[in-house]
C-alpha cells in the first residue's frame, strides 16, 4: 500500500530533551516536506527536501533540523525542544514538485508536547 | 511575506445547506490546490486548478481559480455530513521561492444532521 508513515504519533517530552520524529515513504517520491499545524495558523513549512542531499528551509525552520540521506526517509530533529515546538506536526511527499499536477501524501501526523 | 488567507475560518451548517469557502492569495499563484482534513485526520488531496478562471466539479464540490490567479473557491452543494472537516488552499506562487507551497488558514466546516 502506498503510503507515508510516521513515528512516533504521539511524543510527550521535556524542554531541551533531543528528539527525532522519522517519516519513511513507499512511493518513490523526489519531493518530501514537513509541516507543523497550529490553530488559527493553518499548515505551515518547516523544511523541504527535493531529492536526496538536497534539502532547504520553508517558512518556520528555526529550531528544526532535517536530513535526506536516502530518498524514502526524511526525519524531523528537534535538537532542543521548547514549548513553542507543540504542535500537529505532518509529513508530505509527492512525485515530483509541488504545484504541478503532483498531489502531495500526507503522513498520519505527530502529535508533540514540549513540556 | 506571502500569503494564502481563507474565509471563513469556520462554518456550521445545516445538512442540505450550501457552504463556500474562499482563498485569497497576497500574490499570484501558478496554480492552487485543495485539500480536505476530517477531524482528527490527515490532509488528503482534492485538486489542482491551473489556468486562469478555470472551474472543477467532482460531484457536489465546485472549484473555481481566479481569472487573475489570485483567489480560488470551493463551493460544496447540498452539503452531508460525510463533508464535515477543514478545507485547505495551497498555493505555489508564480517566481520567487517557487518550492515553497503556502497553504491557507483553513476552513471548519460543521455540518448538522
Amino acid at each position: 500500500e502506498a503510503q507515508v508513515t510516521q513515528n512516533p504519533r504521539y511524543l510527550i517530552t521535556v524542554t531541551g530533551k533531543k528528539l527525532t520524529v522519522t517519516c519513511s515513504q513507499n512511493m518513490n517520491h523526489e519531493y518530501m516536506s514537513w509541516y507543523r499545524q497550529d490553530p488559527g495558523l493553518g499548515l505551515r513549512q518547516i523544511y523541504y527536501s527535493m531529492n536526496v542531499e538536497v534539502t532547504d528551509k520553508g517558512d518556520v525552520p528555526e529550531g528544526y533540523k532535517v536530513s535526506r540521506k536516502e530518498k524514502r526517509n526524511f526525519p524531523l530533529i528537534l535538537e532542543s525542544p521548547s514549548p513553542n515546538q507543540t504542535s500537529l506536526y505532518f509529513c508530505a511527499s509527492s512525485l515530483d514538485r509541488w504545484g504541478e499536477g503532483n498531489e502531495q501524501f500526507f503522513g498520519p501526523g505527530t502529535r508533540l508536547t514540549v513540556l | 511575506g506571502q500569503q494564502v488567507m481563507q474565509i471563513p475560518q469556520y462554518q456550521h451548517v445545516q445538512e442540505g445547506e450550501d457552504f463556500t469557502t474562499y482563498c485569497n492569495s497576497s500574490t499570484t499563484l501558478s496554480n492552487i490546490q485543495w485539500y480536505k482534513q476530517r477531524p482528527g485526520g490527515h490532509p488528503v488531496f482534492l485538486i489542482q486548478l491551473v489556468k486562469s478562471g478555470e472551474v472543477k466539479k467532482q460531484k457536489r464540490l465546485t472549484f473555481q481559480f481566479g481569472e487573475a490567479k489570485k483567489n480560488s473557491s470551493l463551493h460544496i452543494t447540498a452539503t452531508q455530513t460525510t463533508d464535515v472537516g477543514t478545507y485547505f488552499c495551497a498555493g505555489l506562487p508564480r517566481g520567487g521561492a517557487t518550492n515553497k507551497l503556502i497553504f491557507g488558514t483553513g476552513t471548519l466546516l460543521a455540518v448538522q444532521p
